[in-house]
């Protein structure tokens, strides 16, 4: 089945850095890639979601990269903020049999002022 | 809230008890799922269901137990069976009908001693 890794579990940088999150699936099959920002103790919420017929996709200052050859997809957070603080998640699906999503493992970012 | 609700929020039991959390939704969609949280950890499938009266289980499924006897309600319940039922529990709701965008409700948090 798919199997999607996380890097790196923790992450932090200062108020304005970028922040790049790198995740890696193993089933050429899957084909949406979903990332989802977790506060303590809420429920994950989707920032931004990628189709495996495109490879890039921006959203004010979030990106996501997807490269299907490698099988790796990453979130870009630019010019972060405070705010950003959370566990971020990505995902991955197929399109066929069952639609599950498979989870990677987290990555807690922390933005210091 | 995306029209996906849990209740209770926070759920105390003593061992040997079995327990239900609820999880309704009304947006029309016709796959649910239940995911299990612990600290630090990503998420886990305990069940998942795509159409009423149907459902299977998901990667963790000992121990727990779902109905799907209306498409807006998929209620989880913990036995006495598993061995760690102290978790933050999230249900989840996805349209199979195009979209791929999958929904979280605020979650469980259950706590058992």
């Amino acid at each position: 089945g798919e199997n999607v890794e996380q890097h790196p579990s923790t992450l932090s940088v200062q108020e304005g850095d970028s922040a790049v999150i790198k995740c890696t699936y193993s089933d050429s099959a899957s084909n949406y890639f979903p990332w989802y920002k977790q506060e303590l103790g809420k429920r994950p919420q989707l920032i931004i979601d990628i189709r495996s017929n495109v490879g890039e996709k921006k959203d004010q200052r979030i990106a996501v990269t997807l490269n299907k050859t490698a099988k790796h997809f990453s979130l870009h957070i630019t010019e972060t903020q405070p705010e950003d603080s959370a566990v971020y998640f990505c995902a991955a699906r197929r399109n066929t049999g069952f639609q599950k999503l498979v989870f990677g493992t987290g990555t807690r970012l922390l933005v210091s002022p | 809230d995306g029209g996906i609700t849990q209740s209770p929020k926070y759920l105390f039991r003593k061992e040997g008890q079995n327990v239900t959390l609820s999880c309704e939704q009304n947006l029309n969609h016709d796959a649910m799922y239940w995911y299990r949280q612990d600290p630090g950890q990503g998420l886990r499938l305990i069940y998942y269901s795509q159409i009423v009266n149907d459902f299977q289980k998901g990667d963790i499924a000992e121990g727990y137990s779902v109905s799907r006897e209306k498409k807006e309600s998929f209620p989880l319940t913990v036995t006495s069976a598993q061995k760690n039922p102290t978790a933050f529990y999230l249900c989840a709701s996805r349209s199979t009908g195009g979209s791929y965008e999958q929904y979280f409700g605020p979650g469980t948090r259950l706590t058992v001693t």
